[in-house]
């Protein structure tokens, strides 16, 4: 399944399947940019991050892609499981500035 | 090593009444980050703090918000006279680096939920 959207998208994925959560950034000259997941009722949690100078990181069952040329970040999940079930932000920050930048974020569901 | 702790964790207050977030950063870490999050949306950056020093309150609003980390003890985000648009989770997160890019061990707190009535 794939999502894109402004306005915190829902994304519904079996599990076992493959997720893919997108997410454009808005400053052209943020080089750092991290994935967080948030849990209902909790805080966000690190995920993967990656640098301007990369176009992809891989991490356990995570994958970051970067397209700078269209601002654009993608976060793919292998293997949905139900523990994935939660909210998904993008971050950005230019820099190592004091403040991180949010995305809306994407709500991924798992169906069993 | 525990998290970072917030308390409360739920707060609800009157409007006008004074709302007081506590933030316990991780043992080591002297910077303070707070971020507000409104329902459906994402975190927005209020301010950043050293210990007894506000180093960017660029997000916090001009009136009614003040933080203060002191030499010793929590991280405090007091909100003055409440109104309901106040109501949000308000996060905080804390590392031992004031760069973002240079630490992966910058951790968010589960967060204070202030409902004003």
């Amino acid at each position: 399944g794939e999502s894109v959207g402004l306005h915190l998208p829902t994304l519904s994925v079996q599990e076992g399947d493959n997720s893919i959560i997108n997410c454009a950034y808005s400053n052209s000259a943020s080089d750092y940019f991290i994935w967080y997941k948030q849990e209902s009722g909790k805080g966000p949690q690190f995920i993967i991050d990656i640098r301007s100078n990369m176009d992809k990181r891989q991490g356990q069952r995570v994958t970051v892609l970067l397209n700078k040329t269209v601002k654009h970040l993608s976060l793919q999940i292998a293997a949905t499981q139900p523990g994935d079930s939660a909210v998904y932000f993008c971050a950005e920050n230019y820099q190592g500035a004091q403040k991180l930048v949010f995305g809306q974020g994407t709500r991924l569901t798992i169906n069993p | 090593n525990a998290g970072v702790m917030q308390n409360p964790r739920h707060l609800v207050r009157r409007r006008g009444q004074e709302a007081r977030l506590r933030c316990s950063p991780m043992k080591g870490h002297s910077h303070v980050y707070w971020y507000r999050q409104l329902p459906e949306e994402g975190l927005k950056f209020m301010v950043y703090l050293q210990k007894e020093n506000i180093i960017d309150e660029s997000g916090m609003p001009k009136e009614r918000f003040s933080a203060e980390f002191p030499k010793e003890g929590p991280s405090i985000l007091r909100i003055q006279q409440v109104v309901r648009g106040d109501s949000a989770a308000y996060f905080c997160a804390s590392s031992p680096t004031p760069r973002w890019d240079i630490s992966t061990e910058a951790f968010f707190g589960q967060g204070t939920r202030l409902t004003v009535v």
